[in-house]
């Protein structure tokens, strides 16, 4: 079965830290973009970052650039996420998921049940 | 960055009857490469996003076929024929022609 499983999340203080993981199952981890998008409370969905299948690229929306970092340990199948200097309106559920290009036509198949982030 | 604009925001339907959800793009999101890089998903209550269509008009498999998209440039739509009690929740549009991948604001559809 294909499973993404994501930990991590807490309450933090603003100016905080805080690192999400990850982890794949049931799919060739290192074949593919992989995604976090966040949802904070009561609103909608919001895109985070993207990174390559080999980490040889990043790309990050501007309100997290900076401050976060993605990146993958394809040995061990996990995506993680590296959330530096946190402020209040970085509080959401974090989701991973899987970003399928090529002849998948750059969708977001596969989601994780998401991890919460609240910064206070 | 690409706004995605969704109406209604809301939408109350008695099961059996049609639903209807627009979205639209400001800009075009046809590729040079011939493809529409537009997707629908839908996130039940408590529950992560799901994918339902991609690029436009294929579902994927295990989404039922009284969901379909069209549309093409910067207007789409997503249909559903009728409407079921499970099909409840929030359904969102979204581009990746370009950084950053955005999402439409969604549409909460509910049963009357």
């Amino acid at each position: 079965e294909v499973q993404l499983v994501e930990s991590g999340g807490d309450l933090v203080q603003p100016g905080g830290s805080l690192r999400l993981s990850c982890a794949a199952s049931g799919f060739t981890f290192s074949s593919f973009w992989m995604s976090w998008v966040r949802q904070a409370p009561g609103k909608g969905l919001e895109w985070v970052a993207n990174i390559q299948p080999d980490a040889s690229e990043e790309y990050y929306v501007d309100s997290v650039k900076g401050r976060f970092t993605i990146s993958r340990d394809n040995a061990k199948n996990s995506l993680y996420l590296q959330m530096n200097s946190l402020r209040a309106e970085d509080t959401a559920v974090y989701y991973c998921a899987r970003y399928c290009t090529g002849d998948c036509l750059r969708r977001m198949d596969v989601w994780g049940q998401g991890t919460t982030v609240t910064v206070s | 960055d690409i706004v995605m604009t969704q109406t209604p925001l809301s939408l109350s339907v008695t099961p059996g009857q049609p639903a209807s959800i627009s979205c639209k793009s400001s800009q075009s999101l046809m590729h040079s490469d011939g493809k529409t890089y537009l997707f629908w998903f839908l996130q039940k209550p408590g529950q992560p996003p799901q994918l339902l269509i991609y690029a436009v008009s294929n579902r994927l498999s295990a989404v039922p076929d009284r969901f379909s998209g069209s549309g093409s440039g910067t207007d789409f739509t997503l249909k559903i024929s009728r409407v079921e009690a499970e099909d409840v929740g929030v359904y969102y549009c979204m581009q990746s022609i370009r950084r950053p991948l955005t999402f439409g604001g969604g549409t909460k559809v509910e049963i009357k």
